[in-house]
């Protein structure tokens, strides 16, 4: 079965440079959700978006940004970069209505900030 | 908002010894909690869920219990297996808000000794 595709996989940048991270849901999945997790740390909710929208953000800094596009991929946008960026950054999907509420994670973009 | 706090954060057990996770949540609106399992270098991974008009829910050795009044709930883990080695996340998230973010606890590493 698909599942959710993250790309890349591994991204290495410097200090104060840009990173582009995108997220593929699964087929229909109408909400995406982007998670951003520390080493040894929980999931911590970025933002999501339902239909194309934003419908929540959290612990999102004014230096990221994201959008859903009309293919329902999304990508997260991360500016002025800071080593504190480097995080493991996850985007889940889920179809929003049906009997299972359930995230399907993907693998996850492992972005280093040196 | 919504907060998860979960225990124990590690846990050792034998092969074939049960293991318990805990977690309250905050928001009495919250009516769905679902649980994670995240191997290393992978994204989490649903592996049972329940809501909130159901007190217990059973997968063969996974089984979820959930106390609405007290607002916690337990993961259970029967015949551990080494394979069954991961770090579990419990999280809450209440479908109907529009956002539909999922609020995770801080994880538990579960070491099945062989």
């Amino acid at each position: 079965a698909a599942g959710v595709i993250q790309s890349p996989r591994h991204l290495i940048k410097e200090k104060r440079e840009t990173a582009t991270l995108k997220c593929y849901p699964i087929p229909r999945h109408d909400t995406v959700y982007w998670y951003q997790q520390g080493p040894g740390q929980d999931p911590q909710f970025l933002i999501s978006f339902y239909e194309k929208m934003q419908s929540d953000k959290g612990s999102i800094p004014d230096r990221f940004s994201a959008q859903q596009f009309s293919d329902y991929h999304s990508e997260l946008n991360m500016s002025s970069l800071e080593l504190g960026d480097s995080a493991l950054y996850f985007c889940a999907s889920s179809l929003v209505g049906s009997s299972n509420y359930g995230y399907t994670f993907g693998s996850g973009t492992r972005l280093t900030v040196v | 908002g919504e907060n998860v706090e979960q225990h124990p954060s590690t846990l050792s057990v034998q092969e074939g010894d049960s293991a318990v996770i805990k977690c309250t949540y905050s928001d009495s609106a919250s009516n769905y909690f679902p649980w994670y399992k995240q191997e290393l270098g992978k994204g989490p991974q649903l592996i049972i869920d329940i809501r909130s008009n159901v007190g217990e829910k059973k997968d063969q050795r996974i089984a979820v219990t959930l106390n609405k009044t007290a607002k916690h709930f337990s993961l259970h883990i029967t015949e551990t297996q080494p394979e069954d080695s991961a770090v579990y996340f419990c999280a809450a998230s209440d479908p109907n808000t529009g956002g539909f973010k999922t609020i995770f606890g801080a994880g538990t590493r579960l070491f099945v000794k062989a």
